[in-house]
């Protein structure tokens, strides 16, 4: 089975642009979770889809947005870019979600904001 | 906020020793997970302890839980210079997992 895919691997924009990043999950698996991880804050949680409707919703502003499509891909989206917003951006897929099942994770999205 | 958080924050042993890692958390849970990253790398699973179950093995990995005192420890044995990584616990809070910092772990030739 082909692991969780994200892409692009290495981004890099300039303040108050915006970006789209992309995942797609493991064959089968309808839970998709994307986590910001900063050296600072370590790893936080930004949001779950599940069957294309977001289940969960961490602690960020509205700037960073996601969707699911019904083939489990998800996107998500950060607008209007700040400094802080660099960091690797990981999303991880499982079966049913919600805490209660290993996750399987990509190798990260790493966007650096000039 | 992090729910778990992991002791010490880095480690560095020699190759052939134990290592030892320690995770506390502060609400009740249903299971609490062990991850290693390798740098610049996702996260893999390594282990899941469910909140009824007190030690779990897994190859050279060694997983224990106290619910009591809202703890748990990853112990690695005959580490290896490829277990050089760091390694995250998380717990399943409000639905999602919530991790911890990490241990970064060192094992030197």
């Amino acid at each position: 089975k082909a692991g969780v895919t994200q892409t692009p691997r290495y981004l890099i924009k300039t303040r108050g642009q915006q970006v789209t990043l992309s995942c797609s999950p493991i064959s089968g698996h309808r839970s998709v979770s994307w986590y910001q991880q900063t050296p600072g804050q370590g790893l936080q949680f930004l949001f779950e889809y599940f069957s294309e409707t977001q289940r969960n919703k961490g602690n960020f502003p509205g700037r960073f947005s996601g969707r699911q499509f019904s083939n489990s891909r998800s996107e998500m989206n950060v607008s209007t870019l700040e400094l802080g917003d660099s960091a690797l951006y990981l999303c991880a897929s499982s079966l049913a979600g919600g805490g209660f099942q290993p996750q399987h994770f990509g190798d990260g999205t790493r966007l650096s904001i000039l | 906020s992090q729910q778990g958080e992991e002791d010490p924050q880095a480690l560095s042993i020699q190759e052939g020793e134990n290592a030892t890692m320690n995770c506390s958390y502060k609400t009740s849970i249903n299971n609490l997970q062990w991850y290693r990253q390798n740098s610049g790398r996702g996260l893999v699973h390594l282990i899941l302890i469910r909140s009824n179950e007190r030690e779990k093995h897994s190859g050279r990995l060694r997983v224990t839980l106290d619910t009591s005192k809202k703890s748990s420890s990853l112990l690695i044995t005959a580490s290896r210079a490829a277990d050089t990584a760091s390694y995250f616990c998380a717990t399943d809070g409000s639905e999602k997992l919530v991790f911890g910092k990490g241990t970064k772990l060192t094992v030197n030739p």
